[in-house]
């Protein structure tokens, strides 16, 4: 079955430092990989996803990540982080959709927790 | 650009009470969702649809129920409400599976 494993709960760090989330995932095919940000009390936005080709893509507000087959993973980066960034940020993937069964189109990580010491 | 909209967004339930939550997407979405999120556990989807009038259960379906009667909306259901139905609730929607979904603004939960 699909998964995704975001082994970090909370990560904090100092703003202005750069950052790293980690998100591995299990799936048999060429995945489709997406993350989210969810800011407190908002809903969940699409920072970036990767279909195919560059496995480097660029999402928004100065978000990048990975893709590694070899590694079964896509770690989001970012060179700088603001305090703003401070949010919670989900990794998912798009799952083969079979229609009937219980896991719909997108799974999630259950979500990494960044705090920004100033 | 409304995207997906979600009403209520808060609410409080006794126990046994019922209520609708709705949702409703303005991109012309064929699949559309409903999760629920609690602290440590992520997203979990309750229920999906693939379209107009088509409704399936997801990973955690139990005491709730869904319609799909317009494509435009899809309304979540509480029959009987338990302190157990405490969460946020997120309505999302996408143009395909495999695709991006577009999330609501959410509906914070409370049964007492």
């Amino acid at each position: 079955a699909q998964s995704v494993t975001q082994p970090d709960i909370h990560i904090t760090v100092s703003e202005g430092a750069s950052l790293e989330l980690r998100c591995n995932y299990s799936y048999g095919a060429t995945p489709y990989l997406f993350w989210y940000v969810q800011s407190p009390g908002q809903g969940l936005q699409l920072l970036l996803k990767y279909f195919s080709g560059d496995t480097l893509v660029q999402g928004i507000k100065g978000f990048e990540a990975e893709f590694k087959r070899s590694q079964s993973s896509f770690n989001l980066r970012k060179p700088s982080v603001h305090w703003s960034d401070a949010a919670e940020y989900f990794c998912a993937v798009g799952a083969v959709f079979n229609y009937g069964g219980s896991q719909g189109n997108l799974i999630f990580g259950k979500g990494t927790k960044l705090s920004v010491k100033p | 650009n409304a995207g997906v909209t979600q009403t209520p967004k808060f609410r409080v339930l006794k126990t046994g009470q019922s209520m609708t939550l709705l949702c409703a997407q303005d991109m012309n979405h064929e699949y559309m969702y409903w999760y629920r999120q609690d602290p440590g556990m992520g997203l979990r989807l309750i229920h999906y649809s693939v379209g107009e009038g088509t409704t399936a259960k997801g990973e955690v379906p139990d005491g709730y129920n869904v319609s799909r009667l317009k494509k435009q909306n899809f309304l979540l259901g509480l029959e009987s409400a338990a302190p157990s139905q405490t969460s946020v609730y997120f309505c999302a929607s996408s143009w395909e599976s495999n695709t991006e979904a577009f999330f609501g603004q959410g509906t914070r939960l409370t049964v007492v």
